[in-house]
């Protein structure tokens, strides 16, 4: 019962962008607090992809792009890979939760 | 930075579980240490975070009287121990490393890098 929602896949062609959202609340995107996604790969621990809604870590390809406004925020993939084939996570904070908090998960499919 | 746990673990339901996170390439005490778990074919579920330098814990609702966290500053290394275990706690159990120790702990909260994951199995 997460608190953060995002649709559970979303496929597309190698070379097409895709889009994953994440829709939360007024007691945590809403109120300003930041998002940082995650990629997971089949039996790896999760990676950072983006921090404080739209920094990318060192070594995280360009394609990779995030935005946050009002209670949402996205992740957009642009030139898909078969090696961006994984699951995608959100994670933000939740001040009525006192905590962190984490999306439902996306998994991202290449045809 | 770095983060290596500690091996797998098979419980019987009622027993309790401890799990190790040793950390190398930085300050210990300089950054928070946020505790995840993911079930089979599950999402990622946050547990709870400790600040080794102030001592302060937090934990997600769920989880307030079942865990308990702790840390061996001398050798770097925290621990979740998980109590009256149910089938249900059969999960992978990862930890990493939170915000830096001096910021309050709803900001900067990106969780970089992980640790490989424990599998903790929960059977009779």
């Amino acid at each position: 019962q997460s608190v953060l929602t995002q649709p559970p896949s979303v496929s597309g062609a190698p070379g097409q962008r895709v889009t994953i959202s994440c829709t939360g609340s007024s007691s945590n995107i809403g109120a300003g607090y930041d998002v940082h996604w995650y990629q997971q790969l089949p039996g790896t621990a999760p990676k950072l992809l983006i921090s404080g809604n739209n920094n990318r870590p060192s070594g995280v390809p360009d394609r990779f792009s995030g935005s946050r406004s009002g209670t949402s925020a996205s992740l957009a993939i642009t030139g898909l890979q078969a090696e961006d084939e994984a699951d995608y996570y959100c994670q933000s904070y939740d001040r009525r939760l006192s905590g962190s908090v984490f999306g439902t998960g996306t998994k991202v499919t290449v045809l | 930075a770095q983060l290596v746990q500690s091996g797998a673990e098979v419980k019987r339901p009622g027993a309790s579980v401890k799990v190790a996170c040793k950390a190398s390439g930085y300050t210990f005490t300089a950054f928070y240490i946020h505790w995840v778990r993911q079930a089979p074919g599950q999402g990622l579920e946050w547990m709870g975070w400790i600040n080794p330098d102030s001592g302060a814990t937090n934990f997600a609702q769920k989880f307030q009287g079942r865990v308990t966290l702790t840390w061996d500053t001398s050798i770097s290394t925290a621990y979740m121990e998980l109590s009256r275990l149910r089938s249900d706690d059969t999960a992978v159990y990862y930890c990493a490393r939170g915000p830096q120790s001096r910021h309050s702990a709803e900001w900067y909260n990106w969780l970089d890098p992980w640790g490989q994951g424990t599998l903790v199995t929960v059977s009779s």
